[in-house]
């Protein structure tokens, strides 16, 4: 089992350009979140999902868009880039709320800078 | 209290020292804590999770406490190593984790 996995692992981008970030799980978890960490700032949620097909919005949702098409996937999209972004990005994944007792699983993080 | 909320910020302690912070709460509407380990250039890794009031759960030389009318857990360390030192987050589990910013632990030799 790989776990939680996320690409890419590093990213510099341009002001106003575009990219995905996309999250893997391989344990069929049915929840899935996007997190950004910044200095003193904690685990933010940005958006997140309970199951293949939907979305919710979280803390933080404007600037970014997701998409959850496949259970074991959730991709993180940002159409136009902005320095306020330049963030380190968890994603995480439990199993389904079913059972109160249910941890999250975190993914290693992709660290984004935007100039 | 309307969000999660931890203290102290930081703690610096010397090895063999006994420490222990603290998570408040929402009480109301209470699903689930979760405490979590967080070592710095690493991702958050899950200590416990804890669903009822009175609630006592431990892992090693790490224990927990929840008191679920009043709104707050502790987290215990005995005997602190320097392996030890690391963020230590709790989350409100409710549909989704919101998280207090953290208590940064470091252990000196």
């Amino acid at each position: 089992n790989a776990g939680v996995t996320q690409t890419p692992k590093f990213r510099v981008l341009k002001t106003g350009q575009s990219m995905t970030l996309l999250c893997a799980q391989d344990m069929n978890h049915e929840y899935m979140y996007w997190y950004r960490q910044d200095p003193g700032m904690g685990l933010r949620l940005i958006h997140y999902s309970v199951g293949e097909g939907t979305t919710a919005k979280g803390e933080v949702p404007d600037g970014y868009n997701v998409s959850r098409l496949k259970k074991q996937n959730f991709l993180l999209g940002l159409e136009s880039a902005a320095p306020s972004q330049t963030s380190v990005y968890f994603c995480a994944s439990r199993r389904t709320s079913g059972s109160r007792g249910n941890e999250q699983f975190f993914g290693p993080g992709t660290r984004l800078t935007v100039l | 209290i309307l969000n999660v909320e931890q203290s102290p910020q930081s703690l610096h302690v010397q090895e063999g020292d006994s420490t222990n912070f603290t998570c408040s709460f929402p009480s109301s509407n209470f699903y689930a804590l979760h405490w979590y380990r967080w070592e710095t250039a690493k991702s958050p890794e899950a200590l416990f999770v804890m669903t009822l009031n009175g609630d006592e759960k431990k892992k090693g030389r790490i224990s927990a406490t929840l008191n679920t009318k009043e709104g707050y857990s502790y987290l215990y360390i005995k005997g602190s190593q320097p392996e030890d030192s690391a963020t230590y987050l709790c989350a409100r589990n409710t549909d989704k984790l919101i998280f207090g910013t953290g208590t940064r632990l470091q252990v000196f030799p």
